[in-house]
């Protein structure tokens, strides 16, 4: 079945530092892809998404690039701030019918970006 | 605030119980989807409901079932409870029950079993 599979963490950063977090998924055929953010005893949040092949999704100094060839959509921000601090999920849902149409989500990135 | 609404945001019970769990959905919003997060499984999908209609299934057990009602609030019913069942579970809603119409997420209901 689908799966996504990202670094776990817990990834520790300084503020001001390149931020990257990986991640790959195994699927038959092309999925929308997405990265959720979730902070302390919130629920998540869309980050930012992307629905076909070499599509940039962008929001808050955040990106990823949808990558068939190499099956990724690895999620980086140039410098981080403290705020940035959170759990950071990379996940997949199909365009159309067929099978669960819920989200299907990584392990989750812990991040934590010191002062 | 996501707009989307859970209630209670704790619940506490015992092994064999059954608990509801409710979720309202953000005005306008048809679908609503359910996910469990858990330490050992991690985010999982459990059921989507769209405009009263049952539309998806995922990794839900049998003793879990879920209804969306004419008001488009949603009731997630967990029975025979196992300790295994400790979570916490998310309601989601979206306007289209598609990739291209974000989800919106409630705050949870964190569910302990005793």
């Amino acid at each position: 079945g689908d799966s996504v599979t990202q670094m776990e963490g817990p990834v520790t950063l300084s503020e001001e530092a390149f931020l990257t977090i990986n991640c790959t998924y195994t699927a038959t055929g092309y999925p929308s892809l997405f990265w959720y953010v979730q902070y302390p005893g919130e629920g998540l949040q869309l980050l930012l998404k992307a629905t076909k092949a070499d599509d940039k999704g962008s929001n808050k100094g955040f990106e990823a690039t949808y990558r068939k060839e190499t099956t990724s959509f690895h999620l980086e921000k140039g410098s981080v701030q403290v705020s940035d601090s959170a759990v950071y999920f990379c996940a997949l849902m199909w365009n159309s019918g067929g099978g669960a149409d819920g989200l299907t989500f990584g392990k989750g990135t812990h991040l934590i970006i010191q002062p | 605030d996501s707009g989307v609404t859970q209630t209670p945001k704790h619940l506490i019970t015992a092994t064999g119980q059954r608990v509801t769990l409710r979720c309202s959905p953000r005005s306008g919003d048809l679908s609503v989807y359910w996910y469990q997060q858990s330490l050992d499984q991690g985010l999982q999908f459990l059921i989507q409901y769209y405009n009263g209609e049952e539309r998806a299934k995922g990794n839900i057990l049998e003793r879990f079932s879920a209804q969306q009602f004419p008001d488009l609030h949603s009731e997630l019913n967990l029975s025979s409870l196992e300790l295994g069942d400790s979570a916490l579970y998310f309601c989601a809603s979206s306007v289209e029950a598609a990739p291209s119409y974000e989800q919106y997420f409630g705050p949870g209901t964190r569910l302990t079993v005793t």
